[in-house]
């Protein structure tokens, strides 16, 4: 069965750095989206991106985060400056249409992003 | 304000029990989808309900939509320990909407 892939599966890194954090979408899917679920917590719009243009993002996607889907295959989120706050587990998606057509969205298992 | 609030927000039961969670929702929507998130994995989605549906089967689960109460219930029949796991609604209210998520449900199933 097709998967959404992400890497790396655990990433550690100093406040202030900039991390990406990467997804291969399943490839005949044009919907993606970056969600993220602090611990314990509620999971968390991020941005949706279709067409090669962000479609929607909420507050939390401010100017230190960006996306990108550069060759057509993989799908990233740039965080630029990273804060403690920015801590959580990011989980990317694809689905072949959008939710609203009545699509499920398929879910990768995550990146577990530390800031120390 | 929350979209969708599943309630109990942790329930624990029985291996062979009824599992039976809720979930209200704020706005009209086109569908409502539950998903089952294993500890510190991915979400999987589990079964979509479209607005002008009123039930649907898959397997051991059987969802529920009631559009005037705003509301829908999920029911995991004859659970197992397996079943183990964190389940959130969701819901996409237009055509074009991303799904926004409620805070979830642990349900614990006993051996």
């Amino acid at each position: 069965e097709p998967e959404v892939t992400q890497t790396p599966s655990h990433q550690v890194t100093q406040m202030g750095q900039e991390v990406i954090l990467r997804c291969v979408p399943i490839s005949n899917h044009l919907y993606f989206y970056w969600y993220r679920q602090i611990l314990g917590q509620k999971v968390e719009f991020l941005v949706s991106f279709y067409n090669n243009e962000i479609s929607e993002k909420s507050e939390i996607f401010d100017d230190q985060f960006s996306v990108e889907r550069p060759d057509g295959s993989n799908f990233t989120l740039k965080i630029r400056s990273t804060k403690l706050e920015d801590s959580a587990m990011y989980f990317c998606a694809s689905s072949l249409l959008s939710a609203g057509n009545d699509y499920g969205y398929t879910f990768g298992s995550g990146t577990r992003l530390t800031v120390v | 304000s929350q979209q969708g609030e599943e309630d109990p927000q942790a329930l624990s039961i029985q291996e062979g029990e009824n599992a039976t969670m809720n979930c209200s929702y704020k706005t009209s929507i086109n569908n409502l989808q539950w998903y089952r998130q294993n500890s510190g994995r991915g979400l999987v989605h589990l079964i979509l309900i479209r607005s002008n549906e009123r039930e649907k089967h898959s397997g051991r689960l059987r969802v529920t939509l009631d559009t005037s109460k705003k509301s829908s219930s999920l029911l995991i029949t004859a659970s197992r320990a397996a079943d183990t796991a964190s389940y959130f609604c969701a819901t996409a209210t237009g055509a074009n909407s991303k799904l926004t998520f409620g805070k979830g449900i642990t349900l614990s199933v006993r051996p």
